[in-house]
């Protein structure tokens, strides 16, 4: 069975910096790997996704992911964070042929001044 | 293209009572997922569904719950004499297809339980 794990509860940025939360997957096999964020109160939003191909995966919001598989890597990346960003992340995995999706924790996303 | 639709997006009930959350798909996606998110976790896989057929329910508890996806209309879950620890968010995903498809998903329900 597969797992994900994203190792950093809260992480706060000021804004303007740069920002990489981490995400770890589990999987025996080639992964789908997803990047959904969460505002408070909100449902979830898709930023990005890998199925093959390209490892760099371009998002929306000007995010961006890298697939590592000697790291069983998947991290987020934005050059610039906004206040806006200020979210929860939630990093999630799919096996091949998947139906349903495992996700981590998430990570709460704290942007400052 | 209205996203996927959820309602209530709030619902109280006390002990015992039962609980009907209703989810409806995206336009022309046929696959429907139900997760839970506990307070301070990520959300949980608990069935998924195609029209009139439940697919997958490893995830949802034996006694209690259940979800259904008629022909027509919404999906649903129901969660009978409702207890304190069914507090949650429960959302709903849909994809258009099954095997390895991007799920959306829908704003949620939160169900609180006094």
């Amino acid at each position: 069975a597969q797992s994900v794990t994203q190792p950093d509860i809260h992480i706060t940025v000021s804004e303007g910096a740069s920002l990489e939360l981490r995400c770890n997957y589990s999987y025996g096999a080639t992964p789908y790997l997803f990047w959904y964020v969460q505002s408070p109160g909100q449902g979830l939003q898709l930023l990005l996704k890998y199925f093959s191909g390209d490892t760099l995966v371009q998002g929306i919001k000007g995010f961006e992911a890298e697939f590592k598989r000697s790291q069983s890597s998947f991290n987020l990346r934005k050059p610039s964070v906004h206040w806006s960003d200020a979210a929860e992340y939630f990093c999630a995995v799919g096996a091949e042929g998947y139906s349903t999706l495992t996700f981590g924790k998430g990570t709460m996303l704290l942007v400052s001044p | 293209n209205a996203g996927v639709m959820q309602n209530p997006r709030h619902l109280v009930r006390r002990r015992g009572q039962e609980a009907r959350l209703r989810c409806s798909p995206m336009k022309g996606h046929s696959h429907v997922y139900w997760y839970r998110q506990l307070p301070e976790e990520g959300l949980k896989f608990m069935v998924y569904l195609q029209k009139e057929n439940i697919i997958d329910e490893s995830g949802m508890p034996k006694e209690r719950f259940s979800a259904e996806f008629p022909k027509e209309g919404p999906s649903i879950l129901r969660i009978q004499q409702v207890v304190r620890g069914d507090s949650a968010a429960y959302f709903c995903a849909s994809s258009p297809k099954a095997v390895g498809d991007t799920q959306y998903f829908g704003p949620g329900t939160r169900l609180t339980v006094l």
